[in-house]
């Protein structure tokens, strides 16, 4: 089935490591994007890409990096720079074609928590 | 930028209806969706408004007023298990192809 995966689900970090986080889709979707999801906050974007090769800024950037080396992956890195990483991180991707809403679609969820 | 409200917290007895409202204010509206989001789970796709007015279905339907910058929700004969939040976010076209902004959900509980 396609669908987005995301891993791991669960992460612990210690303070001033640099963490990954893994996204992959097979619905060969164009576009992918990450949130970072607060409690009381709704989804905040941090990068977004819409094309392989190409990513741009979200609104909360800093303290993080992407990769679109492939077009079924988009990886986040969250480095030690990100002041408060502890979050709930989701991964969305959606088509560019015309005829659809261009919903997103999102993954599972990745939860980081630094200790 | 984008200003998105809806109410934090509703509660709702099982079978009845219910309206959870959105408001926003941007300039380059494109599209406003409706999201349900289970504790801990991804959000999923409810529904999708572009023009005015009502898009039903079934027992979900979503209203949209431009000029007004509002959006409703409606859920029918409640279910346990629509507890969840329902987060609005509204697509605007100024900040790139399909770029979404959300605001921060509605948790509806339903109660018997």
């Amino acid at each position: 089935d396609g669908g987005i995966t995301q891993s791991p689900k669960y992460l612990f970090r210690k303070e001033g490591q640099n963490v990954t986080l893994s996204c992959e889709q097979n619905l060969n979707h164009d576009a992918m994007y990450w949130y970072r999801q607060d409690p009381g906050q709704g989804l905040r974007l941090i990068y977004y890409s819409q094309i392989v090769n190409d990513f741009q800024k979200g609104d909360i950037a800093e303290g993080y990096s992407v990769s679109r080396e492939k077009k079924e992956s988009f990886p986040l890195t969250v480095t030690s720079a990100q002041k408060n990483p502890t979050a709930f991180y989701l991964c969305a991707s959606s088509t560019g074609n015309r005829g659809y809403t261009g919903e997103l679609f999102f993954g599972e969820g990745s939860r980081l928590t630094v200790l | 930028g984008q200003n998105i409200d809806q109410p934090t917290e509703m509660t709702a007895t099982e079978g009845a209806i219910v309206q959870i409202n959105c408001t926003y204010q941007t300039s380059g509206f494109n599209g406003l969706f409706w999201y349900q989001q289970h504790a801990g789970e991804a959000p999923t796709f409810l529904s999708y408004n572009v023009l005015d007015g009502l898009e039903e279905k079934g027992r979900f339907s979503s209203f949209l007023s431009r000029s007004k910058g509002y959006s409703y929700l409606l859920l029918k004969e409640l279910q346990m298990k629509d507890s969840a939040s329902y987060l609005c976010a509204v697509r605007d076209r100024r900040t790139g192809a399909n770029n979404l902004f959300f605001g921060t959900g509605t948790r509806l509980t339903v109660i018997p």
